[in-house]
Parts: C-alpha cells; sequence; structure tokens
C-alpha cells in the first residue's frame, strides 16, 4: 500500500505565480489534512477536508489560500500571487473513514520557495 | 492555548550514546502526545504516543513518558544508532480543538 505521495516535492515560484501543491492519500482514505512548516517552527495545521467538503480551514490564511479534494483525483492546496513569506514546507496526511483525528499518515512533503 | 516546545538541535551523537530530546508542552485542555519522525526524503511516521498522564510510548528502543505535572514528554533512547538520524518532532492533540499542534522538530545526527 502506497503512502500519501505528494508532488512536487520541490516547487520555485516567483513572486505573483501561482502554486499548485498535490496530495494524493493513502488508498481508502477519505480524509486529508495539510500543514505548513514555515522556517525554524513547528507544523502548523491549515486545514482539513474530506471528499468534496471543506470541513475546517480554521488554519487557511484569509486570502490567496484554497483547497479542494475533489470526488475524483489529488487534494489540492493552491496559493495564488505568491509572496516570498510563502516559502515553507507543505505537509498533507491522511487518515481513513471512521478512525480518530489523531490517526494521520503524513506525505514527505512539497517545499515551496518564492523568488 | 496550546503549544509545543522542543530543544533545538542539530544534536550530535557518537553510535551508543544515550539519547535525550527534551519536549515541553502547554495544553487547555487533556491532550494525547505524539513522536513523529522524519528520515531523509520521507514523510513523518509516528514513532510512538501517550493518550493520558504517566503512561509511557515505546518502539524500535525509543521510549517518552507522559508526565503531567511537569507537562513534558521527553524522548529518551538507551543506545542510538546511525539509522537513527533523523528528525524528530514533538506533537499534542488537543480534543477540544480536534488539531495536532507540533514543535520545531529536532534533528539527530549519529556518527559512526
Amino acid at each position: 500500500n502506497a503512502g500519501v505521495m505528494q508532488n512536487p516535492r520541490h516547487l520555485v515560484r516567483r513572486r505573483g505565480q501561482e502554486a499548485r501543491l498535490r496530495c494524493s492519500p493513502m488508498k481508502g482514505h477519505s480524509h486529508v489534512y495539510w500543514y505548513r512548516q514555515l522556517p525554524e517552527e513547528g507544523l502548523k495545521f491549515m486545514v482539513y477536508l474530506q471528499k468534496e467538503n471543506i470541513i475546517d480551514e480554521s488554519g487557511m490564511p484569509k486570502e490567496r489560500f484554497s483547497a479542494e479534494f475533489p470526488k475524483e483525483g489529488p487534494s489540492i492546496l493552491r496559493i495564488q500571487q505568491v509572496v516570498r513569506g510563502d516559502s515553507a514546507a507543505y505537509f498533507c496526511a491522511s487518515s481513513p473513514p471512521d478512525y480518530p483525528r489523531e490517526t494521520q499518515y503524513f506525505g514527505p512533503g512539497t517545499r515551496l520557495l518564492v523568488l | 492555548g496550546n503549544s509545543v516546545t522542543q530543544m533545538e538541535g542539530p544534536v550530535t551523537l557518537s553510535e551508543e550514546a544515550f539519547l535525550t530530546i527534551n519536549c515541553t508542552y502547554t495544553a487547555t485542555g487533556y491532550p494525547s502526545l505524539f513522536w513523529y519522525v522524519q528520515y531523509p526524503g520521507e514523510g513523518l511516521q509516528l514513532l510512538l504516543k501517550a493518550t493520558k498522564a504517566d503512561d509511557k510510548g515505546s518502539n524500535k528502543g525509543f521510549e517518552a513518558t507522559y508526565r503531567k505535572e511537569t507537562t513534558s514528554f521527553h524522548l529518551e533512547k538507551g543506545s542510538v544508532q546511525v539509522s537513527d538520524s533523523a528528525v524528530y518532532f514533538c506533537a499534542l492533540f488537543e480534543y477540544n480543538f480536534n488539531k495536532f499542534y507540533f514543535g520545531s522538530g529536532t534533528k539527530l545526527n549519529v556518527k559512526p
């Protein structure tokens, strides 16, 4: 069973461009979580999604950031008009249905660098 | 609020040395506590966890005890190996908010 997959693993963008980060959960997992790790800081929760629904987006910045988890395909974290402060590692985690939310399996992360 | 503080790295040890990575937390409720490990190029993997005060989590020779009186969950291993070289994250799961709170990670380098 393949683990959580994220791509790209490294992404370089110039200020003002868009960044799209993809997360494919483990097989059978219907819950996805996104976290951001700024330099020298811990992972911080951004958003929790189930298929076609955003359950908790309390950690998402109010502007420029959006997330989706469509019925088919990977979850996407989209950052519009990136700024240097968006440079970070973005981690995705997934969990199976009917499991407590602390049971999460993490992907390897996407390192975003904004020039 | 909820937060996790862990010792800064990198920590460099010789093989077979004793390891301690300190972790303290603040929480508004009664969290579960976790240690995750991240090997180069991979995702975070659950190393061990403890769900209530005085519980001891253990796995692969690592252990940590949930100490409510000192709000700590220090990670220990009696004899580290080169293959233990990784980044270690301490985390708490707060059930009131249904969220994880992570420390900033401690990089461990073990030299042969």
